[in-house]
């Protein structure tokens, strides 16, 4: 089955400065891969995505790369705000059926103000 | 907006009870999920349903059942709880194919398990 692996596990940075998640997957099958965001207290939210048919997307501060070769993607902050503080999952699943989304094991995010 | 509720936000029950863990969700959709999370490990798939009456084991199935009798509703039921299983569960649900959609998530119930 599909194996994510992401680091780093927290991260620390001030405001402003630009912060970057990174996940690798195992399953050359899989074409789908979207980051959520949990922030205290509440379920994990889809904050954007990207399928393998496209290098890069962005979202205003938000954005991802994927490396299909080297089999890994990566979430880039830019100008990071205090409410970008949260715990972010990266994901990947194959186009097979039914077949399950398997996520990354977190990163902890916190800007300093 | 989707909203996916989750019937107790904080549980506390005794090793052997059988526990009930339930999820609704408002938009139609085909697929509901329920997860388990635990530091350092993610989000874990205990069960997925495609569809009324169907289901499938996720990765962590093991001291779980599921059923899903109606489509909007997805129960979680761990038939003799122990220590290990205590943990936060998170339902989720998607529409369209179960890997390749947005999956929207309810707020998590956190379970004791003494």
């Amino acid at each position: 089955g599909e194996n994510v692996e992401q680091h780093p596990s927290t991260l620390s940075v001030q405001e402003g400065d630009s912060a970057v998640i990174k996940c690798t997957y195992s399953d050359s099958a899989s074409n789908y891969f979207p980051w959520y965001k949990q922030e205290l207290g509440k379920g994990p939210q889809l904050i954007i995505d990207i399928r393998s048919n496209v290098g890069e997307k962005k979202d205003q501060r938000i954005a991802v790369t994927l490396n299909k070769t080297a089999k890994h993607f990566s979430l880039h902050i830019t100008e990071t705000q205090p409410e970008d503080s949260a715990v972010y999952f990266c994901a990947a699943s194959p186009s097979r059926g039914y077949q399950k989304v398997t996520f990354g094991t977190g990163t902890k995010l916190q800007v300093i103000p | 907006d989707v909203k996916v509720t989750q019937s107790s936000r904080y549980l506390v029950k005794r090793t052997g009870e059988k526990v009930f863990l339930e999820c609704v969700q408002d938009m139609d959709h085909e697929n509901m999920f329920w997860y388990r999370q635990d530091p350092g490990l993610g989000l874990r798939l205990i069960y997925f349903s495609y569809d009324v009456k169907m289901k499938e084991k996720g990765d962590i199935p093991e001291g779980y059942s599921v059923s899903r009798e109606k489509k909007e509703r997805f129960s979680l039921i761990l038939e003799s709880a122990s220590t290990n299983q205590t943990s936060m569960y998170l339902c989720a649900s998607s529409p369209g194919l179960a890997g390749q959609e947005t999956q929207y998530f309810g707020p998590g119930t956190r379970l004791l398990v003494l």
